[in-house]
């Protein structure tokens, strides 16, 4: 069974990088074809879709943040991350990282169970 | 890019249907089959209830279904259970931002 875990710091300070990283476990990053995402959701608000990543390593990104977003993939450890540079406390927020049922479909079958990140000195 | 425009929140009695609406624009919803629907209790991941406009994933009910006219989508939950209570998410490709939410509507179950 797929299952996909965040993990990383879950407090960050002002102005400094934020760096998740989703582990997959139960299938492998290359062999599913799809593309892999993440989405956040700040406290009490909607989804804001992030950026996605492909096994290939060719990504896209949400223009709003794309300026301060890295999205990588690494196939050996079977995980993909996140780094989101220069933070404030508006970047605070659930941090989910999230699988593709179909390839391009941008529909997102399975899904971590959520970082929470604050911004805060 | 705004999000897409769903109603706050519907409600509706035990074993009724209700019907929640996705408004986009012709850069993603009336462009693209590409429309998927999310229920998401609170304090939980969302779940993919609906892709590609009308499919569902293996384990999804039928009572969860999914439409399109021009530019705005559905989502029709028949049956409804108490269950059902949840904040509901749609999202589009978009050629503007790639993938857009709406958003979100919640769910009361009366």
């Amino acid at each position: 069974q797929l299952q996909l875990q965040e993990s990383g710091p879950r407090l960050v300070k002002p102005s400094e990088t934020l760096s998740l990283t989703c582990l997959v476990s139960g299938g492998s990053i290359t062999s599913a074809g799809v593309h892999w995402g993440w989405i956040r959701q700040a406290p009490g608000k909607g989804l804001e879709w992030i950026g996605n990543i492909y096994h290939s390593g060719s990504s896209y990104l949400n223009p709003a943040l794309k300026n301060r977003i890295t999205v990588s993939l690494d196939t050996s450890k079977n995980h993909f991350s996140l780094r989101l540079n220069s933070v404030t406390a508006a970047d605070t927020a659930v941090y989910y990282c999230a699988r593709e049922i179909l390839y391009d479909s941008t529909a997102f079958s399975h899904w971590g169970q959520g970082a929470l990140v604050t911004v805060s000195s | 890019q705004s999000a897409l425009t769903q109603p706050p929140s519907v409600s509706g009695s035990p074993g009724q249907s209700v019907t929640i609406s996705c408004t986009g624009t012709s850069n993603d919803v009336a462009s693209y089959n590409r429309v998927s629907w999310y229920r998401q209790p609170p304090g939980t991941a969302p779940k993919l209830l609906i892709y590609e406009v009308s499919n569902r994933p293996s384990g999804v009910p039928d009572r969860f279904s999914g439409s399109k006219s021009g530019n705005t989508a559905s989502l029709t939950i028949s049956g409804l259970q108490a269950e059902d209570e949840a904040y509901y998410y749609c999202s589009s490709y978009t050629t503007t931002t790639s993938v857009i939410f709406g958003g979100g509507t919640k769910l009361t179950v009366l």
